[in-house]
């Protein structure tokens, strides 16, 4: 399978910070990332597919960028509603694995 | 409006079964792969199993060992996880979810059910 890791698993951000989340893989995933986000008592929502594209309804701040291995979340100006849980997932091959999360926190 | 609603989770000893359904309804089935995705209390995402639209292509993450099998009916807009042989790390939320297509490889989860929990304690 392959490994996702993600880093950090963890960050504190004050609102209208610009976070960056990043996430590789063990192998080369050409652009097949995926970034989800979930926030307590609900379902994830999918954020950033094919490693750059901004799903339908999420907000500009969002944005993927990578290919290969390496890839990064960036929230441009952090909002109160984006305090959650990020996660990576690579589509390129079977099982599709995640990344083990990163938790953004108020500061 | 896509809906997703997973049944079947319970209390469970350890060794034992459980089968797990989901019902489709506002697309058509029949055209999208779909999977199981878990998470573990105080855990993050695990990919668990996935199955191609027509349920002739299937894969498992390593942890599943050939416990599991998924399936489909698409006569019936539902998918399926049999699962055996499960464990107490087994316990999980278990997802529902709808794998969306932007080109001939790639995919993404698009929709998720809110889960059902199964639990495996002694």
């Amino acid at each position: 399978d392959i490994q996702m890791t993600q880093s950090p698993s963890s960050l504190s951000a004050s609102v209208g910070d610009r976070v960056t989340i990043t996430c590789r893989a063990s192998q080369t995933i050409s652009s097949y990332l995926n970034w989800y986000q979930l926030k307590p008592g609900k379902v994830p929502m999918l954020l950033i597919y094919a490693a750059s594209s901004l799903q339908r309804g999420v907000p500009s701040r969002f944005s993927g960028s990578g290919s290969g291995t390496d890839f990064t979340l960036t929230i441009s100006s952090l909002q109160p509603e984006d305090f959650a849980t990020y996660y990576c997932q690579q589509s390129y091959s079977p099982p599709h694995t995640f990344g083990q999360g990163t938790k953004v926190e108020i500061k | 409006e896509v809906q997703l609603v997973e049944s079947g989770g319970d209390v469970v000893r350890p060794g034992g079964s459980l089968r797990l359904s989901c019902a489709a309804s506002g697309f058509t089935f029949e055209d999208y792969g779909m999977s199981w995705v878990r998470q573990a209390p105080g855990k993050g995402l695990e990919y668990v199993s996935g199955i191609n639209w027509n349920g002739g292509s299937t894969d498992y993450a390593d942890f599943v060992e050939g416990r599991f099998t998924i399936s489909r009916d698409n006569a019936k807009n539902s998918l399926y996880l049999q699962m055996n042989s499960l464990r107490a790390d087994d316990t999980a939320l278990y997802h529902c979810v709808k794998r969306a297509y932007y080109d001939r490889s790639g995919s993404a989860f698009d929709f998720w059910g809110q889960g059902t929990l199964v639990t495996v304690s002694s």
